[in-house]
This record gives C-alpha cells, sequence and structure tokens, in this order.
C-alpha cells in the first residue's frame, strides 16, 4: 500500500532562517511526489512537483525538494523563510497503479518575525 | 478569476438532511477530484472522474453520489447526513487524468452538520 507519512505535525523558525520539512513514502516504484500548500482557509496550491531527473527540484517562491529513492524520502526546503510562508504544508504522491493523490497529514509552519 | 469554482462555500444542515456541493472546473480540464478535509488537516480523496466517467473512488461514503457532466463540471449529491461529515470539501481539475497532471484546487466547502 502506499502511504505518506509528515513526522512533524508542526514546525516553527525565525524568520530569516533556513527550513526543511521532512517527508518520507512508501511505495515499491517510482511514485510522482508532490508538495502543496495551504494558506488559511484557501484551497490547496502546488509548490512543486517530481517525477524523474535531477533529484533536487525547484518550486515556486524559492521552495525546492530534494528526491532520495534509498531514504524513500522528499523533503521540502527554503534557504530563508519569510513570515508570509506560516501556512500547512502537504506532501503528496500518486502512482501508475493507482492515479489517486495520497496526502500526508501536513505539517502546520509558523514563521516567527 | 478562471479557478476552480465551488458553491456554496457554506452549508449548514441537520442531521439526517441532505445537500448538493457542486464544482466547476477550470475551463479545458476534464478531470475532477473530490476531498474531503477534517481537523483542518487530513485529505482524504473521495473520487475521480475523467471525461464524465468515474476512474477511481476512494473513502466516498455510499450515502453520497457524485456525477460528472457534459461540461466537466461536477455535483456531490449528500444523503442522510452524520456529524461526521462536518469537514470541508475540496475539489480539484486537471487538464488530463494521470499521476504527473496538476491539480487546481478550488476554495472548498464548508459544511457543517448539526
Amino acid at each position: 500500500a502506499q502511504s505518506v507519512t509528515q513526522p512533524d505535525a508542526r514546525v516553527t523558525v525565525s524568520e530569516g532562517a533556513s527550513l526543511q520539512l521532512r517527508c518520507k513514502y512508501s511505495y515499491s516504484g517510482t511514485p510522482y511526489l508532490f508538495w502543496y500548500v495551504q494558506y488559511p482557509r484557501q484551497g490547496l496550491q502546488l509548490l512543486l512537483k517530481y517525477y524523474s531527473g535531477d533529484p533536487v527540484v525547484q518550486g515556486v517562491n524559492g521552495f525546492e525538494a530534494e528526491f532520495s529513492k534509498s531514504n524513500s524520502s522528499f523533503h521540502l526546503r527554503k534557504a530563508s523563510v519569510h513570515w508570509s510562508d506560516s501556512a500547512v504544508y502537504f506532501c503528496a504522491l500518486s502512482s501508475s497503479g493507482s492515479w489517486q493523490l495520497i496526502f500526508g497529514s501536513g505539517t502546520q509552519l509558523t514563521v516567527m518575525p | 478569476d478562471s479557478g476552480v469554482v465551488q458553491s456554496p462555500r457554506h452549508i449548514i444542515k441537520e442531521k439526517g438532511g441532505r445537500s448538493v456541493l457542486t464544482c466547476i472546473p477550470i475551463s479545458g480540464h476534464s478531470n475532477v477530484v473530490w476531498y474531503q478535509q477534517t481537523l483542518g488537516k487530513e485529505l482524504k480523496f473521495l473520487i475521480q472522474h475523467y471525461e464524465k466517467v468515474e476512474r477511481d473512488k476512494g473513502f466516498l461514503p455510499s450515502r453520497f453520489s457524485v456525477q460528472q457532466f457534459d461540461d466537466y463540471h461536477s455535483e456531490m449529491n449528500m444523503s442522510a447526513l452524520e456529524l461526521e461529515d462536518s469537514a470541508m470539501y475540496f475539489c480539484a481539475s486537471s487538464l488530463v487524468w494521470g499521476g504527473y497532471a496538476e491539480q487546481f484546487f478550488g476554495p472548498g466547502t464548508r459544511l457543517t452538520v448539526l
């Protein structure tokens, strides 16, 4: 069965600090991986996605993620966070076996001024 | 705004009642997916239609039915509502049905069952 785990329910960082949000997945094949962001009272917006190629993929607003097949991970990073990055971040997976998006439980990011 | 449109944005129903949620996908998108979000966090896949055909079903209760119409808009009919159905319901649309297609999310409908 496919699954996505985001081990950190809440992360708090200071503005200007670097950020890593963790995502681990379970899937025997090659997954399609996504990071979405949800701002308060809004729907989800895609930050970036990965299927193949360079394991480091660039997204919007300075976000990037690194895929690791050996670690079954797809961690999200940002070099310097801004207060407006405060939101809930979801990691998601889909595969050719089932095209449905499987979401992790989300990480609430709070950026302190 | 040419994004995904959902209506109503907020609806309150009594237990045992019925409700209809509507999703209008982005023009040109024929794939529509429904999700339920509870406690402000967990997103559950409910059902997916592509080209008016159901392609995949997840946690959709048997009390709910979803249909996609000729213009690709989608309606979720909910009956015998239970307190646990209180949640945000998001629909998302994409150009195609496939793992790498970006899904664009609507603003959601908040359903409160009393």
